[in-house]
């Protein structure tokens, strides 16, 4: 157990529709990564937060958003979804932007239909 | 660009023998970090080893050592004493720290199938 907490774990949705995937970090860790691991695109980096402010943007989509809250969880919240959008979404923490080891969550698996 | 080249889609040992999956990577700047890591089907990307690029010394975890070779930049794992357990998706990844934001770049993934 990694300690990074993602829910949910299954996610089935519809073309159009929105979602929100959460994310709790270890215990004591500031930065929050989300990553998308889809078949043809392997994993791909998206958002990095630091202490609740953007600190770093990947290939996200502008129909896609983030935050980081003042109790350091993190909300990733994908809107006008396509099947295009269905993939495994990983969330990751690390105790400060200088540390480099990454401890990923389990990911949500999301299906759009 | 960043990018990480992993050439093996496949590959397949028997248990007890040695593997070594290959990656090479691509970057302009000097000082990053080196990782392997393990998605077993349970889907969890789990921390295998890692190299700061800073090191001549290779890395070693248990079974698990790299030969990194910076000037070629060649980071390959093996696998020593292959176990069923190691089956699973190996992702080879970097990161670089800049400008207080740092992001991993993986590669494509080499799936390793151990058989008894």
């Amino acid at each position: 157990d990694s300690g990074v907490t993602q829910t949910p774990k299954h996610l089935i949705t519809a073309t159009g529709q929105r979602v929100t995937l959460r994310c709790s970090p270890r215990s004591g860790d500031l930065s929050v990564y989300w990553y998308q691991q889809s078949l043809d695109q392997g994993l791909q980096f998206l958002i990095q937060y630091y202490n609740g402010e953007e600190r770093a943007k990947g290939n996200i989509l502008e129909r896609f958003s983030a935050q980081q809250f003042p109790d350091l969880h993190s909300e990733l919240n994908l809107s006008s979804l396509e099947l295009g959008d269905s993939a495994l979404y990983f969330c990751a923490s690390s105790v400060s932007v200088e540390n480099e080891k990454l401890f990923f969550g389990s990911g949500t698996q999301l299906s759009v239909l | 660009a960043q990018t990480v080249t992993q050439s093996q889609p496949e590959m397949s040992v028997q248990e007890a023998e040695t593997v070594t999956l290959s990656c090479t990577y691509d970057t302009s700047e000097s000082n990053y970090y080196l990782f392997w890591y393990k998605q077993p089907p349970s889907r969890q990307m789990i921390l295998v080893i890692r190299q700061e690029a800073y090191k001549q010394q290779n890395a070693t975890e248990n079974r698990f050592s790299v030969n990194f070779q910076k000037a070629a930049k060649s980071f390959s794992l093996k696998i020593s004493d292959s176990q069923l357990g190691d089956t699973a998706m190996y992702f080879c990844a970097f990161m670089i720290q800049k400008g207080g934001s740092e992001k991993l770049v993986f590669g494509k993934g080499t799936k390793l199938t151990v058989n008894p």
